[in-house]
């Protein structure tokens, strides 16, 4: 099975700029999605775009998808200290089992 | 919804021991997903069942390892015997959409095998 792979590894910011994260695959795909992990929880579901759209937004999320490109991006405006966790993409492989597989994410820190 | 519930939060044992984590997953999601997450390896999927029965279990990496459904609303994963190398967090999600779809994940199990 693929696996997304997020970068950057680390990404660290001021509160009140914009942070971006991309995510890469390797084989085509159904889905991506976008998960955050705050320190010591569970993922959180943030956003499933479709391999037949493009562009997403949820408040102040805003996800892209290329899939010429095989990579999405995951924009992240205005950020808050409240945003300071890992961010994780998702992928499942068409034609395949379907069942996503998570990178190894991104850490964001946002610093107040 | 009280989401996805995981029992213990934290377990610290001694290797060889046995070792049961409990999951209860939301009501009426018909998938459930055992994951493993370590810093070394990332978020690794051991098994996920579809309707209580185990569909893929290719991710287990040993037969150390077991889970069950028994019913809808419980899962076990099993660790006999325990070894430190089993030290992580475990997490169990689910889903009601489909294997693909938005899951729902519990707070995870950190298991610490000494």
């Amino acid at each position: 099975s693929q696996q997304g792979e997020e970068d950057p590894q680390a990404l660290s910011i001021q509160e009140g700029e914009n942070a971006t994260m991309n995510c890469s695959y390797k084989t085509s795909i159904n889905n991506l999605q976008w998960y955050r992990q705050n320190s010591g929880r569970g993922l959180v579901h943030l956003i499933l775009i479709r391999s037949n759209e493009r562009e997403k937004h949820s408040g102040r999320l805003r996800v892209t998808l290329d899939t010429s490109k095989k990579s999405s991006s995951l924009l992240i405006t205005a950020s808050r200290a409240a945003d300071t966790a890992s961010y994780f993409c998702a992928t499942d492989a068409s034609g395949g089992s379907y069942i996503p597989t998570f990178g190894r994410g991104t850490s964001l820190i946002v610093h107040p | 919804d009280a989401g996805v519930i995981q029992s213990p939060r934290h377990e610290v044992t001694e290797m060889g021991q046995e070792v049961t984590l409990r999951c209860k997953p939301i009501s009426g999601h018909d998938y459930l997903f055992w994951y493993r997450q370590t810093m070394m390896r990332g978020l690794e999927l051991l098994i996920y069942f579809n309707n209580n029965v185990p569909i893929d279990d290719s991710g287990m990496p040993e037969d150390r390892f077991s889970a069950k459904m028994p019913n809808a609303s419980f899962s076990t994963l099993k660790i006999q015997p325990s070894e430190p190398r089993d030290s992580a967090v475990y997490f169990c999600a689910s889903s009601s959409a489909g294997v693909a779809d938005t899951q729902y994940f519990g707070p995870g199990t950190r298991l610490t095998v000494l």
